[in-house]
């Protein structure tokens, strides 16, 4: 069983189009999390999710959204995909109380052409 | 600053011990991870230490943390291919979640 499972694995899109990705835990945590990681690996948090409060990186365009139906999910709407939102995004949960593992879903590539 | 600090590279030979350095910032962190990307995959939670410790030794891999000077290292003995990867140092910033450095990119020669 996936502890963190996102879809799709690869997202191939045109400018400009609106793209979701799905994030979903089966591990029971309260805190869900969206990482972006660029062509250089490098990886910023873009939110945190936790008892429906949103703690959003400020420099995280408001084309991103994300968005919890329930405490096992945490999606990721996009409007107005640009070129440079191409990257690889991870999904990631844990419980909160201190010092707790972060799980990682396998990434979803975006690639708008 | 505000950036987890760590070399973007190392290269060393088959057998060989790997040491991975990194600087983190807060000093109220209680714990330091250590992350592993391998190529096209996610990344895998390789060791953690809590910050009241100064060491902790998990077969291969040892983790050393200096509090004072915010300085964490990993060291793999006796170093195989399968160890060729990306490594991540993160530190926990609470409800704003791990903080990673830019990570290593551990090379090893035949």
């Amino acid at each position: 069983d996936t502890a963190v499972s996102q879809t799709p694995k690869y997202l191939v899109t045109q400018m400009g189009n609106d793209k979701s990705i799905k994030c979903e835990q089966n591990l029971g945590h309260d805190t869900m999390y969206w990482y972006k990681q660029d062509s250089k690996k490098f990886l910023k948090i873009m939110f945190s999710y936790n008892n429906k409060e949103l703690i959003i990186n400020e420099t995280v365009p408001n084309r991103f959204s994300p968005k919890s139906p329930d405490k096992a999910h945490l999606n990721l709407h996009i409007n107005s995909l640009e070129l440079g939102d191409s990257a690889v995004y991870f999904c990631a949960s844990r419980s909160t109380g201190g010092g707790e593992k972060l799980f990682f879903g396998s990434g979803t590539q975006l690639s708008v052409l | 600053g505000e950036d987890v600090e760590q070399s973007l590279f190392l290269s060393v030979r088959e057998g060989d011990s790997s040491v991975i350095n990194c600087t983190y910032t807060d000093s109220s962190s209680t714990y330091l991870y250590w992350y592993k990307q391998e190529p096209g995959a996610g990344l895998q939670l390789l060791t953690y230490i809590f910050s009241n410790m100064d060491m902790k030794q998990d077969q291969r891999l040892t983790v050393l943390l200096n509090k004072k000077d915010k300085h964490l290292s990993l060291r793999i003995a006796d170093t195989q291919t399968g160890d060729s990867a990306i490594y991540f140092c993160a530190e926990d910033r609470g409800a704003d979640g791990l903080t990673f450095g830019k990570g290593t990119h551990l090379i090893i020669q035949p």
